[in-house]
């Protein structure tokens, strides 16, 4: 089946630990995303992709950097984790709003739930 | 910066009932697109309905409609025929045209809904 795919779906970490989510998508889409979810703040742009080799920082990108070596992967990183990087990070991708008809739709992996001691 | 408000962050609504979720936003484009998300217990992000700036015209999807005011920058979801499977987070979404950079979606800190029996 098409779309997201997130892994690992859970972690625990302990603080000053590293660690990389992986999401990868089959969907040829340019743009991908990271987001953190935490309650009664919605999701939260971490980093964000607009093509391979490129990344940018979103609202919250302190403590992670990003990669997107290929067009299909964007992988998110934890050079040392904090607790307050506790979260549910979803990865999502699509098309850029050039199509008014449909592609300006962003399709989310399932999730990946962290936990830092 | 855009940003996204939902005031309301618990509802509950009889089965069978109609029932609105509030959403206001802040922006200085025009062109732009609003998004409704479902995220049941599963936490999977799952696109209810979208309306895009340009258009007058309010979506509608089955039992879930938009009311759209643009001047007032208020963007609500009613669902009708309230069912037990509509219990979930709701969340939503702006976005902006694809001529800023990145092309992200903006979240507001979501509604749960509670469906009573």
């Amino acid at each position: 089946n098409a779309g997201v795919t997130q892994t690992p779906k859970f972690r625990v970490l302990k603080t000053g630990q590293s660690m990389t989510l992986l999401c990868a998508q089959d969907m040829n889409h340019e743009y991908m995303y990271w987001y953190r979810q935490d309650p009664g703040m919605g999701l939260r742009l971490i980093h964000y992709s607009v093509g391979e080799g490129t990344t940018a920082k979103g609202e919250v990108p302190d403590g992670y950097n990003v990669s997107r070596l290929k067009k299909q992967n964007f992988l998110l990183g934890l050079e040392s984790a904090a607790p307050s990087q506790t979260s549910v990070y979803f990865c999502a991708s699509s098309y850029p709003t050039l199509d008014r008809v449909g592609a300006n739709v962003l399709t989310f992996g399932a999730g990946s739930r962290l936990t830092v001691l | 910066a855009q940003t996204v408000t939902q005031s309301q962050p618990e509802m509950s609504v009889q089965e069978a009932e109609t029932v609105t979720l509030s959403c206001t936003y802040d922006t200085s484009e025009s062109d732009y697109y609003l998004f409704w998300y479902k995220q049941p217990p599963s936490r999977q992000m799952i696109l209810v309905i979208r309306q895009e700036a340009y258009k007058q015209q309010n979506a509608t999807e089955n039992r879930f409609s938009v009311n759209f005011q643009k001047a007032a920058k208020s963007f609500s979801l009613k669902i009708s025929d309230s069912q037990l499977g509509d219990a979930a987070m709701y969340f939503c979404a702006y976005r902006n045209p694809v001529e800023i950079a990145g092309n992200m979606l903006t979240f507001g800190g979501g509604t749960r809904l509670m469906v009573k029996p």
